[in-house]
């Protein structure tokens, strides 16, 4: 259970090019999905949390005309990368938070496998 | 606000030797504390957590970890490596009152030696 997916999981685009990135929770439903960057050879850094049914909430520092975040329903989120540039290109990961309820304080998150996007 | 600190960037072990992976985090209330590995160019595969209970938890392909409140640490440890454990380590902390907001270690890459 609580498996995440992500599609496409590479993409290679031309400069000023828009891209959409999806993620899904395949069964299990999640009212938060969290979007992360990855640089090679470094760490995962939180972009934005998005909330199904309203606005995506951004990290400082990072543009939200440039990444577009809608989550429209319970199990799907996506990441649009607007214009992209050269510098864009990063490995992306979605997680999505599992609502554990009963006595569990915490709701752990499921990464999907992640989306290599390459700008040209 | 949360932060998490792995000490060591490249660990080199032989293969059939112990691996003690550091973690450090800092955060002013409960933690709630994880171990991800990532292979390259795959996602993350969650190794153990903690949330609370016996500071000591078991996890997947043999790995262990141990929560020390008093030194802020959350090390990973595994007995004998295998050639499959090269790969990327990741230590984090989640933040229930930042909506459960994962603070990522920067991590540890771990090589192993035939």
């Amino acid at each position: 259970g609580a498996v995440v997916s992500q599609h496409p999981s590479r993409v290679i685009c031309k400069s000023g090019t828009s891209v959409k990135i999806e993620c899904r929770s395949l069964d299990f439903q999640a009212t938060t999905m969290f979007w992360y960057r990855q640089f090679p050879k470094q760490s995962l850094m939180l972009m934005a949390t998005s909330n199904e049914g309203s606005k995506a909430t951004y990290e400082q520092g990072v543009e939200k005309d440039k990444f577009l975040i809608n989550h429209a329903s319970l199990t799907l989120s996506t990441l649009t990368v607007t214009s992209a540039h050269p510098e864009d290109s990063s490995f992306y990961i979605c997680s999505a938070r599992f609502l554990a309820g009963g006595t569990s304080s915490y709701n752990e998150q499921f990464f999907g496998p992640g989306t290599r996007l390459t700008v040209l | 606000a949360q932060s998490v600190t792995q000490p060591d960037i490249h660990i080199t072990v032989s293969e059939g030797a112990s691996l003690e992976l550091r973690c450090n985090y800092s955060y002013g209330a409960t933690p709630y504390l994880f171990w991800y590995v990532q292979s390259p160019g795959q996602g993350l595969q969650l190794l153990l957590k903690y949330f609370s209970g016996d500071t000591l938890v078991q996890g997947i392909k043999g790995f262990e970890a141990e929560f020390k409140r008093s030194q802020s640490s959350f090390n990973l440890r595994k007995p004998s490596v295998h050639w499959s454990d090269a790969a990327e380590y990741f230590c984090a902390v989640g933040a229930q009152a930042a909506g459960n907001k994962l603070t990522f270690g920067g991590g540890t890459r771990v090589l192993v030696k035939p």
